[in-house]
């Protein structure tokens, strides 16, 4: 099993609608999450930190965590051919004390 | 404010040659990471250096190394480079604590022919 998991996509939605990342990790005792963006042949980009069970807004993005179900997702609202790019989760690994990067999603916003 | 810095940009070396890349924290960070993102994959961990010891080591062979020094800058050493190495090497800094999110630097790029 892998320590954090995403679907690799590509996920492509209409602009304007909301796009929904999901990612999946591993250890059971994690308490740090983020989500970062990271555009072809760029370095990757912090978007959002969530620490706590339930739904973090900021601007257009909404980070939720579930702990118990070891889920943590990113929602675009209103999304815009900008946001195209490949989302990265993040999870700090406690056993590890190390951070763990997904695979990444790539989202296509279609204008 | 002065963010992550990486030189070079970007390297061109061949077989079994060394390299050496560089990397200085943001302003006010303790703790560099180093990370190594092949095309189409998520970043993988290195290693990690506060106060100038390696603090944590993802699986990567001992070919890399590193070292911090006291202005908290850091290098990343590759021996006996191998085509597989070729990749975006990220530095990243943050502060010793585990819920303190990384920023990344620009990264070098590297290929070895």
């Amino acid at each position: 099993q892998k320590e954090v998991e995403q679907n690799s996509g590509p996920l492509s939605v209409p602009e304007g609608a909301i796009a929904s990342l999901n990612c999946t990790y591993s250890d059971r005792g994690s308490q740090s999450f983020f989500w970062y963006r990271q555009y072809s042949g760029k370095s990757p980009e912090l978007i959002m930190s969530i620490y706590s069970n339930g739904d973090k807004e900021d601007g257009r993005f909404t980070a939720q965590l579930n702990k118990a179900s070891q889920y943590v997702s990113l929602l675009i609202r209103d999304s815009q051919p900008s946001d195209s790019a490949t989302y990265l989760c993040a999870v700090y690994m406690e056993y590890g004390n190390k951070l763990v990067f997904g695979a990444g999603t790539i989202l296509r916003v279609k204008s | 404010d002065a963010g992550v810095t990486q030189s070079p940009t970007h390297l061109i070396k061949t077989r079994g040659q060394q390299v050496t890349l560089r990397c200085s924290p943001k302003s006010g960070h303790d703790t560099v990471s180093w990370y190594q993102q092949a095309l189409g994959q998520g970043p993988q961990f290195i290693f990690q250096y506060y106060e100038e010891e390696e603090r944590q080591r993802g699986n990567f062979p001992d070919r890399f190394s590193g070292h911090q020094f006291p202005n908290y800058s850091s290098e990343l050493n590759v021996n006996a480079l191998l085509l597989g190495d070729s990749a975006l090497y990220l530095c990243a800094s943050s502060l010793f604590t585990g819920r303190s999110p990384l920023h990344f630097g620009n990264g070098t790029r590297l290929t070895v022919t």
